[in-house]
């Protein structure tokens, strides 16, 4: 089945920085790749996703590069903001199966 | 904008106790999904759930574990005989027909004492 991995778990930034997350997933069968953003007490919210016939995309200050011969993906957040502070998931999904998350990464955005 | 609602937000329960946590998925979606998430642990496939039957279903989702869509809105998840290691947030996700994007509801803590 599929395995998604995801670094750092942890990741501090000043304010205006950048931040970039990455994940690798196992099941070449993947063809979707969301991400999710979770605050405190909150359930995951999508934020950016693509699919494996695109190799990025973007959004404001978010992006996604999808690799898919190297089996990765990274999400990139330009400019950073406190509110960006919150745990971010990664997910792949095979076609009509279930998502398979990455353990998260813990983003703390410094004033 | 639509969205996925669950009830209730918080609930607490006797070991052993059965708990019925209920899900009202996004209308004219098709594919529903449960997760848990242990507190600070990444989000886990329970079970997904289509045409009114179980699609896929993790190794988690044991005989203790059953979900139902009794009245064409409403998608329950019920666990019979509650242990205190199924003391987790659940979340609830729906997806439309042909879509790829999930969406997941705001959760329900369950603490099993």
């Amino acid at each position: 089945g599929e395995n998604v991995e995801q670094h750092p778990s942890t990741l501090s930034v000043q304010e205006g920085d950048s931040a970039v997350i990455k994940c690798t997933y196992s099941d070449s069968a993947s063809n979707y790749f969301p991400w999710y953003k979770q605050e405190l007490g909150k359930g995951p919210q999508l934020i950016i996703d693509i699919r494996s016939n695109v190799g990025e995309k973007k959004d404001q200050r978010i992006a996604v590069t999808l690799n898919k011969t190297a089996k990765h993906f990274s999400l990139h957040i330009t400019e950073t903001q406190p509110e960006d502070s919150a745990v971010y998931f990664c997910a792949a999904r095979p076609y009509g199966q279930n998502f398979v998350f990455g353990p998260g990464t813990r983003l703390s955005v410094l004033p | 904008e639509p969205e996925v609602t669950q009830t209730p937000s918080h609930q607490v329960t006797q070991m052993g106790q059965e708990v019925i946590l209920r899900c009202v998925p996004i209308s004219n979606h098709l594919y529903f999904y449960w997760y848990r998430q242990i507190l600070g642990q990444k989000v886990e496939f329970l079970v997904s759930f289509y045409n009114n039957e179980i699609s896929e279903k993790s190794e988690i989702f044991d005989d203790q574990f059953s979900v139902e869509r009794p009245d064409g809105s409403n998608f329950t998840l019920k666990i019979r005989s509650t242990k205190l290691e199924d003391s987790a947030m659940y979340f609830c996700a729906s997806m439309g027909q042909g879509g790829t994007e999930a969406f997941f509801g705001q959760g329900t803590r369950l603490t099993v004492v």
